[in-house]
């Protein structure tokens, strides 16, 4: 029972270059979303989906692209990186169907150092 | 303008005895509130949660509480013991799906054996 899969776990990135941050959930969840971890901050949300299809901006989108083709995967484009996205990434997942005041489930994160 | 807020970065406690984190907001369309434990290196895992109909809800040694009218919430944890050392955070949303979450600054608690 894998959860929520993020892959790097870590990536050093040249300003400019561009990069995908992957996330996988195998729980059959419809909502997933990517959040950001700075120092002394709790997490903010970058986007999130609501399904296979939709998705919309959240509290700090700039910078960032996102796509939903399938149920299972959500991956985070960062088309130029730049310092100020070095951060811990986030991918999470929930779902309705597990009932009502249901909880997102996390990955393990990835660690993004731009350079 | 944070819309949740965690006003202790940090808290020690002694094993065996209470830890009370606190937590306030300024969003009144609010419903659903969660913890959520973090170990260094690894994602959050829920902890408990708490819907507006409520004012308390128990899940072993940990209760949560809210207050709506102060918009403030505290998780309790009875006995606390050195495995809870972690950061603790706070997070809310506006349907309970578990979607959209706005999150806290987080508190490190520490208990000491």
């Amino acid at each position: 029972n894998a959860g929520v899969t993020q892959t790097p776990k870590f990536q050093v990135l040249k300003t400019g270059q561009s990069m995908t941050l992957q996330c996988a959930q195998d729980m059959n969840h419809e909502y997933m979303s990517w959040y950001r971890q700075d120092p002394g901050m709790g997490l903010r949300l970058i986007h999130y989906s609501v399904g296979a299809g939709i998705t919309d901006q959240g509290e700090v989108p700039n910078g960032y692209n996102v796509s939903r083709s399938t149920t299972e995967d959500f991956p985070l484009r960062l088309l130029s990186a730049a310092p100020s996205q070095t951060s811990v990434y986030f991918c999470a997942s929930s779902s309705l169907y597990r009932g009502w005041n249901t909880e997102a489930f996390f990955g393990q994160g990835t660690r993004l150092t731009v350079v | 303008d944070q819309q949740v807020k965690q006003n202790s970065p940090s808290l020690s406690v002694q094993e065996g005895r209470i830890s009370i984190l606190n937590c306030d907001y300024t969003n009144s369309m609010f419903d659903y509130f969660l913890w959520y434990k973090k170990y260094p290196a690894e994602g959050p895992t829920f902890l408990i949660s708490i819907s507006s109909i409520k004012d308390k809800n128990e899940d072993g040694r940990f209760t949560v509480f809210l207050n709506k009218s102060a918009k403030h919430l505290s998780l309790h944890i009875v006995p606390s013991q050195p495995g809870d050392s972690a950061v603790y955070f706070c997070a809310a949303s506006e349907d309970n799906a578990g979607n959209m979450l706005t999150f806290g600054g987080g508190t490190r608690l520490m208990v000491k054996p």
